[in-house]
């Protein structure tokens, strides 16, 4: 059954801690992407990789980091400088990113701060 | 001025009505056009998916693309409870990257 898998669905923050969202895909995409959703905001993109071993920041990458050692694998890590992280975060994947390709998104990781 | 405009609503429509979406943009270059529907905590889905100007069918759902004006709609016939949900429009180039430009989303509430 293929898809995007996101876990944790739900994920707790303390103070100056850093925390990794997985995300993974047996689509055989070549591109992935991490998005940010905030309420009224819509969607804003915070990191994407068209290739294993490269990424490029999108609009809002302060604060995070990412790593794409696997072609099914881009996790998210958001650090302690990310000093408003509480979001719900949406991993997704596109085939031939040079094509315009439909973006299909996982079901979603809720970040909170305790 | 924002890249995509998109009302976000909520609208309320009585069931078997059709609920009309839009949305406007400003980057001519934007060549691939897609609607999203989001439940309630959950993930986008895919919905409908344009290249260029022009209409697209599938089932209740039709997408309309003018590039002349810079705007896309979305129509839902004979609207359902379960069509109850966020919709979101999202828009792309050819610069090779993929990136989308998303509008805000627009709530639609579809009332038995």
């Amino acid at each position: 059954d293929g898809g995007i898998t996101q876990s944790p669905k739900y994920l707790f923050r303390k103070e100056g801690q850093n925390v990794t969202l997985s995300c993974e895909q047996n689509l055989n995409h070549d591109a992935m992407y991490w998005y940010r959703q905030d309420p009224g905001q819509g969607l804003r993109l915070i990191y994407y990789s068209q290739i294993v071993n490269d990424f490029q920041k999108g609009d809002i990458a302060e604060g995070y980091s990412v790593s794409r050692e696997k072609k099914e694998s881009f996790p998210l890590t958001v650090t302690s400088a990310q000093k408003n992280p509480t979001a719900f975060y949406l991993c997704a994947s596109s085939r031939d990113p040079r094509r315009g390709e439909t973006q299909y998104f996982g079901p979603g990781t809720r970040l909170l701060v305790l | 001025q924002k890249e995509v405009e998109q009302d976000p609503g909520p609208l309320s429509v009585p069931e078997g009505a059709i609920v009309s979406l839009n949305c406007t943009y400003s980057n001519s270059a934007f060549q691939y056009f897609m609607w999203y529907r989001q439940y309630s905590r959950k993930g986008p889905e895919l919905l409908m998916y344009t290249y260029s100007s022009g209409n697209k069918e599938d089932g209740r759902f039709t997408a309309q693309v003018d590039k002349s004006s810079k705007y896309i709609s979305l129509f839902i016939r004979d609207s359902q409870p379960s069509d109850s949900a966020t919709y979101l429009c999202a828009m792309s180039d050819m610069g090779g990257n993929n990136r989308l430009a998303f509008g805000k989303g627009n709530q639609v509430v579809v009332i038995p």
